[in-house]
């Protein structure tokens, strides 16, 4: 079955606001884990990947935050911009095992 | 652009039938990934290909089967088309066959009739 999921299917946010996005796995072994964004009729893209080494680990206007005793990852995005409306994807392992997606959109 | 090109964007076949879609992956690239997309779901894994031999595959039945070239790019297979084969088919590349750095073609849209 299914070792990532999020939390929500859809996130609505204010244009210049922080978005959270939230994902919960099962396997306390899993080490490594990945999130993606996928825009209306493309494939996914990369945005950042953490390993279980790390707690937090920050890219451009991204941070990923990994908490190992709960289980759970979250995608902070800052300064939502309209170019950010996508679904994202929580992913674990070098084979990505995917979850379902939340589907963020952002309001003018 | 990923520099992942995927053949054909889209196609229609009917039950029973076999289909085959290819990929280029990246310059670069030795590792190729597939997967299969239904409408509102995440990817589902269904292999890998790494140098040319196949390096873990997901929950899919023989009929999907795969082949990687000697140029890394990569062909999928599907035998016995049945209807909940319907699906966007993403192709992956990827520096190694260890990172979770993939750089996904936009996929070809199967429909199954």
């Amino acid at each position: 079955g299914e070792s990532v999921g999020l939390h929500l299917p859809t996130l609505s946010v204010q244009e210049g606001d922080n978005s959270i996005i939230n994902c919960a796995y099962s396997n306390s072994a899993s080490d490594y884990f990945i999130w993606y964004k996928q825009e209306s009729g493309k494939g996914p893209q990369f945005i950042i990947d953490i390993r279980s080494n790390m707690d937090k680990r920050q890219g451009q206007r991204v941070t990923v935050l990994l908490n190992k005793t709960v289980k759970h990852l979250s995608l902070q995005i800052a300064a939502t911009q309209p170019g950010d409306s996508a679904v994202y994807f929580c992913a674990e392992g070098g084979k990505l095992i995917f979850g379902q997606g939340t589907e963020l959109s952002v309001k003018p | 652009e990923t520099g992942v090109t995927q053949s054909p964007t889209h196609l229609i076949k009917t039950r029973g039938q076999q289909v085959t879609l290819r990929c280029s992956s990246q310059s670069g690239h030795n590792t190729v990934s597939w997967y299969q997309q239904a409408l509102g779901q995440g990817p589902q894994f269904i292999f890998q290909y790494y140098r040319e031999e196949e390096n873990g595959r997901g929950n899919f039945p023989p009929r999907f089967s795969g082949l990687q070239f000697p140029n890394y790019s990569s062909e999928l297979n599907v035998n016995a088309l049945e209807l909940d084969d319907s699906a966007l088919y993403l192709c992956a590349s990827s520096r190694d066959r260890h990172t979770g750095e993939l750089f996904f073609g936009e996929g070809s849209r199967l429909t199954v009739l």
